[in-house]
């Protein structure tokens, strides 16, 4: 069983269109994020929920809008996609109540092109 | 804020010798972890070791091992015997010591490791 998973895995669209990724963890962690990889391979915190509640948002655009409608779910929604928003977005959880429960484990990744 | 910085774009080992990997972080906390990840071809995040800074002892796993240096915030990643299959993206990470709650992981730019038949 997939512990992080994303849909799509490859998201191809236009400029200007409006896009869903979406993720789901089935470890029972009670903290999610959203990583962006850009086209260097340097990855970046965008967004982070913990039970339901936004704790984390970086300097990210308010096209970004994420969504965590239960604790084992966190969707990222992009509108009026633009060219520099193509990368690779990646969803991880960790648990975090106690030490030892710091790690993250991360999802497959979406790559996301925008033509 | 956090940094945390790789020095080498790419390396390459031949296989079955040993590799070391350079990561060097800025902070002002003394409570804090750190981890490597390696990113294959499959673009798949996964973890390698993970070190917490109250302990003195470097972490292990089977081939896999690092140099943790606290005074001079280094970090570097050893492997043994490399094989082919450690062909990837190594990339270092810190997180702030709090335990509960969001706590977000600050990478570095990555080093691009080869393994040479």
């Amino acid at each position: 069983d997939t512990a992080v998973s994303q849909t799509p895995k490859y998201l191809v669209t236009q400029m200007g269109n409006d896009k869903s990724i979406k993720c789901e963890q089935n470890l029972g962690h009670d903290t999610m994020y959203w990583y962006k990889q850009d086209s260097k391979k340097f990855l970046k915190i965008m967004f982070s929920y913990n039970n339901k509640e936004l704790i984390i948002n970086e300097t990210v655009p308010n096209r970004f809008s994420p969504k965590s409608p239960d604790k084992a779910h966190l969707n990222l929604h992009i509108n009026s996609l633009e060219l520099g928003d193509s990368a690779v977005y990646f969803c991880a959880s960790s648990q975090g109540r106690q030490r030892g429960e710091e790690t993250q484990y991360f999802g497959p990744g979406t790559r996301l092109l925008v033509l | 804020a956090q940094t945390v910085t790789q020095s080498q774009p790419e390396m390459s080992v031949q296989e079955a010798e040993t590799v070391t990997l350079s990561c060097t972080y800025d902070t002002s906390e003394s409570d804090y972890y750190l981890f490597w990840y390696k990113q294959p071809p499959s673009r798949q995040m996964i973890l390698v070791i993970r070190q917490e800074a109250y302990k003195q002892q470097n972490a292990t796993e089977n081939r896999f091992s690092v140099n943790f240096q606290k005074a001079a915030k280094s970090f570097s990643l050893k492997i043994s015997d490399s094989q082919l299959g450690d062909a990837a993206m190594y990339f270092c990470a810190y997180r702030r010591g709090i335990i509960q709650g969001a706590q977000k992981l600050v990478f570095g730019q990555g080093t691009r490791l080869t393994i040479n038949p």
